[in-house]
């Protein structure tokens, strides 16, 4: 049970190149999620899928897409980056369920750099 | 709109010793919860203690409990033993319940506690 995981590590891109993060679970959430973490900032929500089939915006999803792939993945692309998108990238997921036990688990997350 | 903040941008405490990490919330929701997350060096988010918030019982896990006050609207961490593998950046956050839609999270900007030998 490897719970979520994230790739790639670390990546460094140019200013205008795209790429996708990609993001998969293996506890059979329904919800998966795309935050960001920058200095002195809380982690802001970029984009959630609530279940299977479904994506909605989250906080600050200017600059980037979303695919919920099947109920493993949730990938994020970022189709031209620029250097405001540098920051550390975290995938999350949750039972989904609205009760008491939503709890978020995380992957080890992402360090994006665009020059 | 949900607000979560955390005061301490960073703290210190020696090893063995106590240390109380503090966040305050702002909600006109009485329904929700209450989370406090660890995030070491690696980076990786992990569930420290969750508080409901209809529960006046202080939540315990260990050498973590927690200080909820609702009206006040504070949520505060207290580790107890201090350890040197405590040392980490610490998030509060907060989850409005939605019956029968998606639950939110609300994080706080984070205290980096440093745990000295």
């Amino acid at each position: 049970n490897a719970g979520v995981t994230q790739t790639p590590k670390f990546q460094v891109l140019k200013t205008g190149q795209s790429m996708t993060l990609q993001c998969a679970q293996d506890m059979n959430h329904n919800s998966m999620y795309w935050y960001r973490q920058d200095p002195g900032m809380g982690l802001r929500l970029i984009y959630y899928s609530a279940s299977e089939g479904t994506t909605d915006k989250g906080e600050v999803p200017n600059g980037y897409n979303v695919s919920r792939l099947n109920k493993r993945e949730f990938s994020l692309r970022l189709e031209s980056a620029a250097p405001s998108q540098t920051s550390v990238y975290f995938c999350a997921s949750s039972e989904g369920l609205a009760g008491p036990t939503d709890t978020q688990y995380f992957g080890p997350g992402t360090r994006l750099t665009v020059l | 709109a949900q607000t979560v903040t955390q005061s301490q941008p960073e703290m210190s405490v020696q090893e063995a010793e106590t240390v109380t990490l503090s966040c305050t919330y702002d909600t006109s929701e009485s329904n929700y919860y209450l989370f406090w997350y660890k995030q070491p060096p690696s980076r990786q988010m992990i569930l420290v203690i969750r508080q409901e918030a209809y529960k006046q019982q202080n939540a315990t896990e260990n050498r973590f409990s927690v200080n909820f006050q609702k009206a006040a609207k504070s949520f505060s961490l207290k580790i107890s033993d201090s350890q040197l593998g405590d040392t980490a950046m610490y998030f509060c956050a907060f989850m409005k319940l939605a019956l029968y839609n998606f639950n939110k999270f609300y994080f706080g900007s984070g205290t980096k506690l440093n745990v000295k030998p």
